[in-house]
């Protein structure tokens, strides 16, 4: 019983694309984040949402647009996919108290051609 | 902004041995202290964390020990087998905004 899901598990496409990917979480929490692992393994933090609103945006190009339809979803859309997009994108979830673990999703990975 | 620095970036030990991975960190109002396990393909998935009310934690084979003086914070893994080869992560954020800042990971493989 998959607590973090994300959809799909591999996204392969044409530099110039536009592709969402989709998470979802059935763990009752409250807040939810996108994370970036490039191809060097380091990982960072993209977007945070609780309940719906924009609590973290990292500096991220606006072609990287999230969107929160309930606290349970947090899906990213990307324009104008370019070759630097290529990483794996992971969807993790915690509850609103502070200081809280997170728990990931399986990720998609994401290969710009 | 908050800086996690890892060390080492890849560790080997025989199968048995102990291994330790130290993280430092900039911000002196980061209060909570993840460790994440990353085997190949996976998803990062928590072995354990510490706040900072805690000097020291400790879950069977793993440890972890906070020093808040000096902004440092390490992972102890005894009696190394070989389903503990993976990159380990350290993070630390502060209460406001769950932001997570993560070290850049330590490859460590246990030779059997």
């Amino acid at each position: 019983d998959t607590a973090v899901s994300q959809t799909p598990k591999y996204l392969v496409t044409q530099m110039g694309n536009d592709k969402s990917i989709k998470c979802e979480q059935n763990l009752g929490h409250d807040t939810m984040y996108w994370y970036k692992q490039d191809s060097k393994k380091f990982l960072k933090i993209m977007f945070s949402y609780n309940n719906k609103e924009l609590i973290i945006n990292e500096t991220v190009p606006n072609r990287f647009s999230p969107k929160s339809p309930d606290k349970a979803h947090l899906n990213l859309h990307i324009n104008s996919l370019e070759l630097g997009d290529s990483a794996v994108y992971f969807c993790a979830s915690s509850p609103l108290t502070v200081n809280q673990p997170q728990h990931f999703g399986d990720g998609t990975r994401l290969s710009i051609l | 902004g908050e800086n996690v620095e890892q060390h080492p970036s890849t560790l080997s030990v025989q199968e048995g041995d102990s291994a330790v991975i130290k993280c430092t960190y900039s911000d002196s109002a980061s209060n909570y202290f993840p460790w994440y396990k990353q085997e190949l393909g996976k998803r990062p998935q928590l072995i354990i964390d510490i706040r900072s009310n805690v000097g020291e934690k400790k879950d069977q084979r793993i440890a972890v020990t906070l020093n808040k003086t000096a902004k440092h914070f390490s992972l102890h893994i005894t009696e190394t087998q070989p389903e503990d080869s993976a990159v380990y992560f350290c993070a630390a954020s502060r209460a406001a905004g769950n932001k997570l800042t993560f070290g850049g990971g330590t490859r460590v493989l246990v030779k059997p």
